[in-house]
Formats: C-alpha cells, structure tokens, sequence
C-alpha cells in the first residue's frame, strides 16, 4: 500500500501568492517524522522542513510551513509569498518504525509547482 | 564538509557495457542508499545499506549490485547495462536520529543507447 500520497497535478501559482501542496501519509507507528524536499530544475533534492509526529506545533521555516493534521493523517507544505524561484518538484517523505525499522524513508511521486510573474 | 559527493555527473554507456557509480559520504552516517528517478515515478529505492559491510534489496534491485567495504562509501553497480536503466541515479545517507533529513548527492544522470 502507498504510504505517502500526492495527488495534486501541476500548479501554477501567481508570484507572492502562497500555495498549499497536499500530502497525505498512512502509517500505524505512533512514531514517525515527515519531511519535505524540493528539486528544482537543476536536479538537486534540497531538504526544506521536517515535522514531528509528537511535535506539538506546526512546523516553520522561514516561507515554508507545515500544516500537520495528525488525525487526518495530513502533512500539507505551505509556501507563503511564493518567488519565482520557488518552480520546482516537491516531494513529501516520511519515516517511521512499522515498515523500514527506522532506517528508511518512503516518499511520495512530487508535486509540480511553476511560479508564474 | 561536502556532504554526499557522486561521481561521475553524467554518463553515456552502449546496451551491455558495465559502469559502477561512487557515493561517498563525509557525515559519518550509518545508512546509505542508491535511488533512481524516472518521469512520473518519483523516486524508487534500488539498493541500501544499513551499515558496513551489509546490503539490501530495494523496489527496484534487479540489475545492480551494491558493495558497503568502507563506511563512507556505497557503490552502485551495473554489470550489463540495458535502456531500461536511463535514469536519474541519487546516492543519500541517513543518520540514526530520528529526526534527521535525508542527505542526497547531486546525482548522477545516465543514458544507455
């Protein structure tokens, strides 16, 4: 079964608007963390934000956000006053206990997103 | 530090021809990897490694072989290689802590006609 799903076909989002990218997860270990990465179109996988399954808040850093919905089993990556340099893949991963022992990360197909001026 | 270095960055090789990929990581990290990446895929795990001397299968082992000799490095190898292996091919590590990202090379894009 797929742990982590991203549906949502390429997007295109106005420069300095902010854009949600959907990421959904299914693990049953109480115990897990969930990361973003970006790849632009240079081809390099760039880690951008990491949240915690016991974290009480939402994860930031600096335009992106993570907006964690544990019961829904949602990790949704916010990206505020979206810049023309924010074009790229995004892929959601996560890792966790129940499958991998802890030494893997299971990622989702990405999500395209084209900043357009 | 340089992180996770691969070598080479681009490779053109015939249908047949042999070739091994060098990951090499400076982190001291535990665990290693070699992905690929094809359009519409996403990211596929190929071969890893949870430490020295240790190798497993990933989805998508058929066609290569991994060797972990020293901790630092992770090769990938292709003994015979085919069309169906033109790809994107990135080496990551992973430290033990949980909360820690993975740490990817630049990766390695390579053709085989």
């Amino acid at each position: 079964a797929q742990k982590i799903t991203q549906t949502q076909p390429g997007m295109f989002v106005q420069e300095k608007e902010a854009v949600t990218l959907d990421c959904t997860y299914d693990t049953s270990d109480p115990s897990y963390g969930l990361f973003w990465y970006k790849q632009p179109s240079s081809g390099e996988m760039i880690f951008l934000i990491y949240q915690g399954s016991y974290d009480q808040q939402n994860a930031t850093e600096g335009r992106y956000s993570l907006n964690f919905q544990k019961a829904r089993k949602s990790a949704n990556l916010v990206i505020s006053a979206s810049q023309l340099g924010d074009s790229a893949m995004y892929f959601c991963a996560m890792r966790d206990d129940s499958s991998y022992g802890n030494n893997r990360l299971a990622f989702g197909k990405g999500n395209q997103v084209v900043v357009i001026p | 530090n340089a992180g996770v270095t691969q070598t080479p960055k681009f490779r053109v090789l015939k249908t047949g021809q042999s070739m091994t990929l060098l990951c090499a990581q400076d982190m001291n990290h535990e665990y290693m990897y070699w992905y690929r990446q094809d359009p519409g895929m996403g990211l596929r795990l190929i071969h890893y490694s949870v430490g020295e001397g240790t190798t497993a299968k990933g989805e998508v082992p058929d066609g290569y072989n991994v060797s972990r000799l020293k901790k630092q490095n992770f090769l990938l190898g292709l003994e015979s290689a085919a069309p169906s292996q033109t790809s994107v091919y990135f080496c990551a590590s992973l430290p033990r802590s949980y909360n820690s990202p993975l740490h990817f090379g630049n990766g390695t894009r390579l053709t085989v006609t």
